[in-house]
C-alpha cells in the first residue's frame, strides 16, 4: 500500500518550453501532496505544499508563477515548470501523506528534468 | 533557524559490519523524526520513525536512538549489506506534514 507514482520519469526539453509532471497516489487518497526539488548530492528542498481543491502554499524563494501546481483530485497533483531554463534542470520528487505511520510521507520515484 | 543536519557526508563500511549514521537537530521542541533511505535515481523510502517519548526503537536490522539532551539521533544498521548502499536522511516532522530534511549521508558498502 501507499504507492505514489510520477510521470514522466525523465524528460528532456528545450529552453522556453513548459513541462508538466504528474504525481498520483495509487492506492490511497491524499488531501495533501508535497513537491520537492533535489540537486545532485544535495538534500530535498521543499518547494510547495499542494492541497486538494485549494491553492498551493509555496516555500520562500519559490516562484509560484514559474512552478504551477494543481491538485485537482485526491489522487493527482501536477507540477508545471513554465518557460523552463537550464537552471531548472533538477530531480523533482512528489510525496503524499498516506496510511500507516502518521506524518510519514510516501515519495514518488522522482522525475529527472533536463532543460537544454 | 531550525535545522537538521548530519555529521558525516559519507560513510564506508565493510559488508557484514554494523553502520551508524548520525544526525543532529537544533530545535529543542522537535518531537518526531523519521529516517529515510534514498537509492540513486529514486525517491526516499521510509525506514523507521521515533517520537520524543522514546529513546530507542528497533526495526528489522535497524535501530534508531534519540538523545534529546544533546539533540542527536542515530540510525544503526546491523550486518550491513550491499543493498543498504544509499543516501540516508533524517527528517524532522515536528511541524506535521511539513518535513525538514537533513543534508544526507551516503553509505557505501564494500563487498
Amino acid at each position: 500500500g501507499a504507492v505514489v507514482s510520477q510521470h514522466p520519469s525523465r524528460v528532456i526539453c528545450k529552453s522556453g518550453t513548459s513541462v508538466k509532471i504528474e504525481c498520483r497516489s495509487l492506492d490511497f487518497q491524499a488531501t495533501t501532496m508535497f513537491w520537492y526539488r533535489q540537486f545532485p548530492k544535495q538534500s530535498l528542498m521543499l518547494m510547495a505544499t499542494s492541497n486538494e481543491g485549494s491553492k498551493a502554499t509555496y516555500e520562500q524563494g519559490v516562484e509560484k508563477d514559474k512552478f504551477l501546481i494543481n491538485h485537482a483530485s485526491l489522487t493527482l497533483s501536477t507540477l508545471t515548470v513554465t518557460s523552463a531554463h537550464p537552471e531548472d534542470s533538477s530531480f523533482y520528487i512528489c510525496s503524499a501523506g498516506g496510511t500507516g505511520v502518521p506524518g510519514a510521507q510516501y515519495f514518488g520515484p522522482g522525475t529527472r528534468l533536463l532543460v537544454l | 533557524g531550525e535545522s537538521v543536519g548530519l555529521h558525516l557526508p559519507t560513510l564506508s563500511v565493510q559488508e557484514g559490519d554494523n553502520s551508524i549514521i548520525n544526525c543532529a537537530y537544533s530545535n529543542s521542541a522537535s518531537d518526531y523524526f523519521i529516517w529515510y533511505k534514498q537509492e540513486s535515481g529514486k525517491g526516499p523510502q521510509f525506514i523507521i520513525d521515533i517520537r520524543s517519548n522514546m529513546d530507542k526503537r528497533q526495526g528489522q536490522r535497524v535501530t534508531v536512538l534519540l538523545n534529546k539532551t544533546v539533540k542527536h539521533l542515530s540510525l544503526q544498521i546491523a550486518a550491513t549489506q550491499p543493498g543498504d548502499s544509499a543516501v540516508y536522511f533524517c527528517a524532522d516532522l515536528t511541524g506535521g506534514f511539513k518535513t525538514i530534511f537533513g543534508a544526507g549521508t551516503r553509505l557505501f558498502v564494500k563487498a
